[in-house]
């Protein structure tokens, strides 16, 4: 069972903007570990999308943005667009368990 | 070109064992993780363990110690998951990636081996 809760869904039209929530707990995003995000394509492996909360790889448009406060963290995507309809998770370190930990994923659909 | 490439989809009986593995290239394979990942089918991504090949510390989830084993040869850049007896509900689709240190990013991805346990 994941320990970083997503919404199992998320809709817009394209154009508009989104936000994917992130919530965890005092012994990994409220520890100050960082949260990672990426994305997975139908039928692809994940690809990182967002680290370090923040911080985009070279490549990834600036239409995704990370933040993180207390012990939670959000992905935004402004100007969605038909290429964004995918699955989306979040990571983060987890002390108590000693591993690295996966949200519980977000379908983001593109009406 | 950085990246890791994996072995090839995999059809098995409950009972039998399997080795899969996952190639890295590109970079000095020894001073990064290499994470296991599972993705069963319709399913979330869910963190194995991991491996530092430059001296083989091994970490595992509570969920999969004792299920798997996860081992590395660094003389050729390989990355080893393996299970000693598989059951149906090991069916999934398994990645690997890589991790410069425990808290950072899985920045690179292997394609992914699809394992199909059924009788």
């Amino acid at each position: 069972q994941s320990v970083l809760t997503q919404p199992p869904s998320v809709s817009g039209a394209p154009g508009q903007r989104v936000t994917i929530s992130c919530t965890g707990s005092s012994s990994n995003i409220g520890a100050d570990y960082d949260v990672h995000w990426y994305q997975q394509l139908p039928g692809t492996a994940p690809k990182l999308l967002i680290y370090g909360n923040g911080n985009r790889p070279s490549g990834v448009p600036d239409r995704f943005s990370g933040s993180k406060s207390g012990t939670s963290a959000s992905l935004a995507i402004t100007g969605l667009q038909a290429e964004d309809e995918a699955d989306y998770y979040c990571q983060s370190y987890d002390s108590s368990l000693r591993s690295s930990v996966f949200g519980t994923g977000t379908k983001v659909t593109v009406l | 070109e950085v990246q890791l490439v994996q072995s090839g989809a995999e059809v098995k009986k409950p009972g039998e064992s399997l080795k899969i593995s996952c190639k890295g290239s590109g970079y000095s394979f020894s001073s990064y993780w290499i994470g296991w990942v599972r993705q069963m089918p319709g399913k979330g991504l869910e963190w194995m363990g991991i491996i530092y090949p430059g001296d083989s510390d091994t970490r595992y989830s509570p969920s999969f110690q004792g299920q798997v084993t996860i081992s590395a040869d660094k003389s050729i850049s390989t990355a080893y998951l393996q299970w000693s007896s598989l059951k149906a509900s090991d069916t999934a689709m398994y990645y690997c990636a890589r991790q410069s240190t425990t808290t950072r990013p899985f920045d690179i991805w292997g394609q992914g081996t699809m394992v199909t346990v059924s009788s």
